[in-house]
């Protein structure tokens, strides 16, 4: 059974730069899996951010940035504002037909 | 503007049986893949199960195969969950997405979703 694992929770000051990773308990995340990212704040809906590993998705500012890192797919946010405090997630592509989701990544900016 | 919307969802005995629907408008339903995706209370976001744009290929996730179908009709615009055999790990948040993919002539591949409609609250319990 294929994990795809992210950070549980992150924090970031205002204005600064923070990294999310989007990994697999066996293996490495290529371009292959086209990793896509998405943010969620409570009550709401997802909305989608990133797909293909790094096309930033309509109306999407261009402080997100995607991007593979070592084994793993990343989320960067640079400059982070109060807005961005919100869950990221990430899913991969497992062929087959298949998508699976990280568990979600806990972004606090203060 | 492409508007996605779920609907019947509802309280459900363990065991029990229930039909969601997404109703989709803005934009060329059947041409695009259509995908489920659950959210149990406080958790993350679980892939569900997805189909193809004529109803030909579908895929599930483990959890819920024999169980949940999915269906679309595309003359109506419309997507939908049959749930049967209901069990308490079933609650969640239902939303329907869109499915995009990255298409070479008839080769695609990889799958990302855009839009998503608001969601349907599903609770399993006696």
């Amino acid at each position: 059974q294929t994990v795809v694992t992210q950070e549980p929770s992150f924090s970031v000051s205002p204005g600064g730069t923070v990294t999310l990773t989007c990994g697999l308990s066996s293996g490495s995340v290529s371009t292959g899996y086209y990793p896509s990212w998405y943010q969620q704040t409570p009550g709401q809906a997802p909305r989608t951010l990133i797909y293909n590993t790094d096309t930033r998705s309509s109306g999407v500012p261009d402080r997100f940035s995607g991007s593979i890192l070592g084994n793993k797919a990343a989320l960067t946010i640079t400059g982070a504002q109060e807005d961005d405090e919100s869950d990221y997630y990430c899913a991969l592509y497992m062929g087959r037909g298949i998508s699976v989701f990280g568990g979600g990544t806990k972004l606090t900016v203060l | 503007e492409v508007e996605l919307v779920e609907s019947g969802g509802g309280l459900v005995q363990p065991g029990g049986s229930l039909r969601l629907s997404c109703a989709v408008s803005g934009f060329t339903f059947s041409s695009y893949w259509m995908i489920w995706v659950r959210q149990a209370p406080g958790k993350g976001l679980e892939w569900v199960a997805n189909i193809r744009q004529g109803g030909s290929e579908k895929h599930y996730v483990d959890s819920v195969k024999g169980r949940f179908t999915i269906s679309r009709d595309n003359a109506k615009n419309s997507l939908y969950l049959q749930m049967n055999s209901l069990r308490a790990e079933d609650s969640a948040v239902y939303y329907c997405a869109r499915g995009l993919r990255l298409c070479t002539g008839d080769n695609c591949n990889g799958f990302w979703f855009d839009p998503w409609g608001q969601g349907t609250l599903v609770t399993v319990s006696s």
